[in-house]
């Protein structure tokens, strides 16, 4: 069993769109964090949060954890070619990892 | 800073050899773990080590030994290697605060690629 679910698996988009992905769960944590993997490398933290409600914002990136700490978004606008990658959330002091979601920018 | 370092980056091996894969980092970090990632299941805990001599078992410790002699080295042992640990291994280190810490900036090596057949 999955402690962190990630949707969708995967993504496909032309340059230019808006996209969201999920990072849901039915347990509660302290603080989640976001990353983004790129082939043949290591996860590079974009982004923690640890208050229910909380957004943040890393210039097209906007990260919002649910009010009740159980899930997390990562909303992305005007996707560019760059933001290709696979996009991980971790829970617990990155105790869990979810399964991902891989995106791809079409140019 | 090197920041995280890992060899090899790709290593094949027999069902029940044995190796080790190195890991290093030079930030001075206390925190430092191993993971395994695989298709469809995303990265998995599997030991961790909160400083120099102590170290503990994550989500998938079996088969896996590590030891934390030094601050900068973590090496990850597989004693007697099975094809169902085929997997990409990544180390990763963070430092440590006094009091409760929250959502520490983790950062991770290059990855090594490991295929036992």
């Amino acid at each position: 069993t999955q402690l962190l679910e990630q949707s969708p698996q995967f993504l496909s988009i032309q340059e230019g769109e808006n996209l969201t992905v999920y990072c849901n769960s039915s347990s509660v944590f302290s603080s989640l964090q976001w990353y983004r993997q790129e082939p043949g490398e290591g996860p590079v933290l974009l982004v923690t949060v640890v208050t229910g409600g909380e957004v943040k914002k890393l210039k097209r990136l906007t990260f919002q954890f649910g009010d009740a700490r159980k899930d997390s978004s990562l909303h992305i606008t005007a996707a560019q070619p760059g933001d290709t990658g696979l996009y991980l959330c971790a829970a617990q002091n990155n105790l869990f990892f979810g399964t991902g979601t891989r995106l791809t920018v079409i140019p | 800073n090197a920041g995280v370092t890992q060899t090899p980056k790709f290593q094949v091996l027999k069902t029940g050899q044995s190796m080790t894969l190195q890991c290093a980092q030079d930030m001075n970090h206390e925190y430092m773990s191993w993971y395994r990632q695989d298709p469809g299941m995303g990265l998995r805990l599997i030991h961790y080590s909160v400083g120099a001599g102590i170290t503990d078992q994550g989500e998938v410790p079996n088969g896996y030994n590590v030891s934390r002699s030094t601050t900068e080295d973590f090496p990850l042992r597989l004693l007697s290697a099975a094809p169902s640990q085929t997997s990409v291994y990544f180390c990763a280190s963070s430092p440590r605060t006094s009091g409760r810490v929250r959502g520490e900036t983790q950062y991770f090596g290059p990855g090594t690629r490991l295929l036992v057949l």
